[in-house]
C-alpha cells in the first residue's frame, strides 16, 4: 500500500509562480524524501528531511515536515518550465531497513 | 547522473519468458533496492540487498528473484512473465548511512 499520499494529484501554474505539494503518511518515519521524475524516466533525488528536522532548504526548494500531523510539504519557488515533472514523496519507516514507500505523486505542469 | 547504472534500458519479450535485469550501484554503496513502477500500482518496493545479503522484501512475486554479487552489482530475475509484469523496474543504491537512495534510469519491460 502507498503510505505517502500526495495532494494535489495535478498542479498547473505559470512560470515564476510558486508550487506547493503536500504529502501525508501513516507510520513513524526515519526520514522523508522528495523525488522528481521527468516523463517516465529515472527518479532524481531532491531533498531528504529527517524526522527531527522541521524545515530544510535546497536552492529554490523548501521542505517542511510536521511529524505530529504526519505530513510534509514541498515548495518550489519561482518555478520554471523545466520544473515540469512528477513529484513523489517517499517515507523511510523506522522498521523498514531503508526501503522507501512512495506516494502516487503530483504532476506539476509549469507553463512558459 | 546518479551513478547507478541499469541494463538493458528497454526489454520486449513474450509471456512465459524469463528475463534478467542488471544493476550496478554507485561506487561505495553497499545497499541495493529494486522497485517496480506501473500505472496501476505506482512505485512499489520489491527487495533490498545489503553487502550480498537479502535485507528486506516487499511486494515481490514468487516468480521474481534477485541476488547481489560479491562485486555488489545486483540482478533481478523475472520468470514466467505475464502481461501485467510490464512496467518500469528501478534499481537504487545507498550507503546505508543517510539512507538517501539514488535511482538508476530504469529498465522498461514490455511483455507481449
Amino acid at each position: 500500500s502507498q503510505q505517502g499520499e500526495e495532494d494535489p494529484q495535478a498542479l498547473s501554474i505559470q512560470e515564476g509562480e510558486n508550487a506547493t505539494m503536500n504529502c501525508s503518511y501513516k507510520t513513524s518515519i526515519n526520514n522523508l524524501q522528495w523525488y522528481r521524475q521527468n516523463s517516465g524516466r529515472g527518479l532524481v533525488h531532491l531533498i531528504l528531511i529527517r524526522s527531527n528536522e522541521r524545515e530544510k532548504h535546497s536552492g529554490r526548494l523548501r521542505v517542511t515536515l510536521d511529524t505530529s500531523k504526519k505530513s510534509s510539504s514541498l515548495l518550489i519557488m519561482a518555478s520554471r518550465a523545466a520544473d515540469t515533472a512528477s513529484y513523489f514523496c517517499a517515507t523511510d519507516a523506522y522498521t523498514s531497513y531503508g526501503k522507501l514507500t512512495f506516494g502516487q505523486g503530483t504532476i506539476l505542469t509549469v507553463h512558459p | 547522473d546518479s551513478g547507478v547504472t541499469q541494463t538493458p534500458k528497454h526489454l520486449i519479450t513474450a509471456t512465459g519468458q524469463r528475463v534478467t535485469l542488471r544493476c550496478s550501484p554507485r561506487s561505495g554503496d553497499l545497499s541495493v533496492y529494486w522497485y517496480q513502477q506501473s500505472l496501476d500500482q505506482g512505485l512499489q518496493f520489491l527487495i533490498q540487498y545489503y553487502n550480498g545479503e537479502e535485507r528486506a522484501k516487499g511486494n515481490i512475486l514468487e516468480r521474481f528473484s534477485a541476488q547481489q554479487f560479491p562485486d555488489l552489482h545486483s540482478e533481478l530475475n523475472l520468470s514466467s512473465l505475464e502481461l501485467g509484469d510490464s512496467a518500469l523496474y528501478f534499481c537504487a543504491s545507498s550507503d546505508g548511512g543517510m539512507r538517501t537512495q539514488y535511482f538508476g534510469p530504469g529498465t522498461r519491460l514490455l511483455v507481449l
